[in-house]
């Protein structure tokens, strides 16, 4: 089984400012990794995701996340946040092995401040 | 294309009473995945259907059921409701299934239970 843990529940940061979402995951078996984003009363929005290759993958919205199997995280970045940014992110994980559905951590709160 | 819908975006219901809610995924998706989210436990999967086979199950009581339609639209059925039920309901689509295959969300369902 996979399990996720997001390390931060809330994240404030200004505008302009470079921001981190940590992510670490627990799997027995390789596995695949995703970032959502929830914007207010809306469903969640692929932000990037990790299959094979690459350890550095790029989204949308100048997001990107590095993989790292060593350390089992998968942490967000971005180089300069704006207003727009402010929402609900969360770090899923699913294995390799057959149908396995996405696990999903708790979220993390990123508001970004004028 | 059209996005994933949900019906109806809100619902209230009392206690004891069962409730259906409709995913209509994007068309040409073939895999219909449901999930409830709420503060407490977060985004937890509950099934996934593909060419109206339900491929995988969450760990939810067998009140939670769903069915999908030859049109691959998909129906989630809550009986005897409780308190605990009160969530946010979202279906995501995909083309095959299988999360090698990105997801895409709808708005969700607000169900209240009182």
């Amino acid at each position: 089984a996979q399990s996720v843990t997001q390390l931060d529940s809330q994240v404030p940061v200004f505008e302009e400012a470079p921001v981190e979402l940590r992510c670490n995951y627990s799997s027995s078996v390789s596995v695949y990794l995703f970032w959502y984003v929830q914007y207010p009363n809306q469903g969640l929005q692929l932000l990037l995701k990790y299959l094979s290759g690459s350890t550095l993958v790029k989204g949308i919205n100048g997001f990107e996340a590095e993989f790292n199997k060593s350390q089992t995280s998968f942490h967000l970045r971005k180089p300069s946040v704006h207003i727009s940014d402010t929402a609900e992110y969360f770090c899923a994980v699913s294995g390799y092995s057959g149908n396995t559905p996405l696990v999903f951590g708790k979220g993390t709160r990123l508001s970004v401040i004028a | 294309k059209a996005g994933v819908t949900q019906t109806p975006r809100y619902l209230i219901k009392t206690r004891g009473q069962q409730v259906t809610l409709s995913c209509s995924p994007i068309s040409g998706h073939r895999s219909v995945s449901w999930y409830q989210q709420t503060p407490g436990q977060g985004l937890q999967f509950l099934f996934e259907y593909f060419s109206e086979t339900q491929r995988n199950k969450g760990n939810f009581p067998g009140r939670f059921s769903g069915r999908q339609f030859s049109n691959s639209r998909s129906e989630m059925n809550v009986s005897t409701l409780e308190l605990g039920d009160s969530a946010l309901y979202l279906c995501a689509s995909s083309p095959l299934g299988g999360v090698e295959s990105s997801q895409y969300f709808g708005p969700g369902t607000r169900l209240t239970v009182l």
